[in-house]
């Protein structure tokens, strides 16, 4: 069975500072896909990245860079210069090709981890 | 381009009453899913539609049933509520293209459901 495990519950940080969010999978096909969400207080769930188990590459984008580790089954991401406005829940969540065709995905999510960030 | 819309966006209701709750997808987008976040749980996997058939379906009694029209809106709907069902329910869509690498979910804001 797939699992996704975010042992942060909470965490705050000063505005401008760096932080790192965690995020370890369990999984037992060879074929999967990884995703982060944001969660801001209004509710709705915010589309950050999408990996694909074939593609190890880590990336950045802005403030925002990622680290897919297939060795240590982990997918964590970092926020770098952390802003008031990057306060909220982030989801880490995880498909396996075996529940996804083409566009289909049954994600399984991690519990969350809620970032406050202080100015 | 619009981005999911979910109606009502809040819900009241009481126990043994049924519910549906309605989302219509990015045009576009082919395949609607379902999912239940409370703070016990987290958000958890309902069901997936596509082509007005459901493709996969979570762990959850056979209370929630949803259904896909033509034009691919979606409803979901909820018999005999109990108060655990009280949570926010959000919808997602994606394009359904075979083969594409990048395909994702985008998710609308929610209905949030309280059972008294």
């Amino acid at each position: 069975a797939q699992k996704v495990t975010q042992a942060q519950t909470e965490i705050s940080v000063v505005e401008k500072e760096d932080v790192t969010l965690d995020c370890v999978y369990e999984t037992r096909d060879t074929t999967y896909y990884l995703f982060w969400y944001k969660q801001p207080p209004s509710g709705e769930l915010v589309f950050l990245i999408r990996r694909n188990s074939f593609d190890e590459q880590n990336e950045i984008s802005g403030r925002y860079s990622w680290n897919f580790q297939k060795s240590t089954s982990s997918f964590n991401f970092t926020i770098t210069a952390s802003q008031v406005v990057d306060s909220a829940v982030y989801f880490c969540a995880l498909s396996e090709a075996e529940n996804s065709g083409a566009g289909s995905y049954q994600l399984t999510f991690g519990k969350g981890t809620k970032l406050s960030v202080i100015p | 381009k619009a981005g999911v819309t979910q109606t009502p966006r809040y819900l009241i209701k009481t126990r043994g009453q049924q519910v549906t709750l309605s989302c219509s997808p990015i045009s576009g987008h082919r395949s609607v899913s379902w999912y239940q976040q409370t703070p016990g749980q987290g958000l958890q996997f309902l069901f997936e539609y596509f082509s007005e058939t459901q493709r996969n379906k979570g762990n959850f009694p056979g209370r929630f049933s949803g259904r896909q029209f033509s034009n691919s809106r979606s409803e979901m709907n909820v018999s005999t509520l109990e108060l655990g069902d009280s949570a926010l329910y959000l919808c997602a869509s994606s394009l359904f293209l075979a083969g594409d690498s990048t395909d994702t979910q985008y998710f609308g804001p929610g209905t949030r459901l309280t059972v008294l």
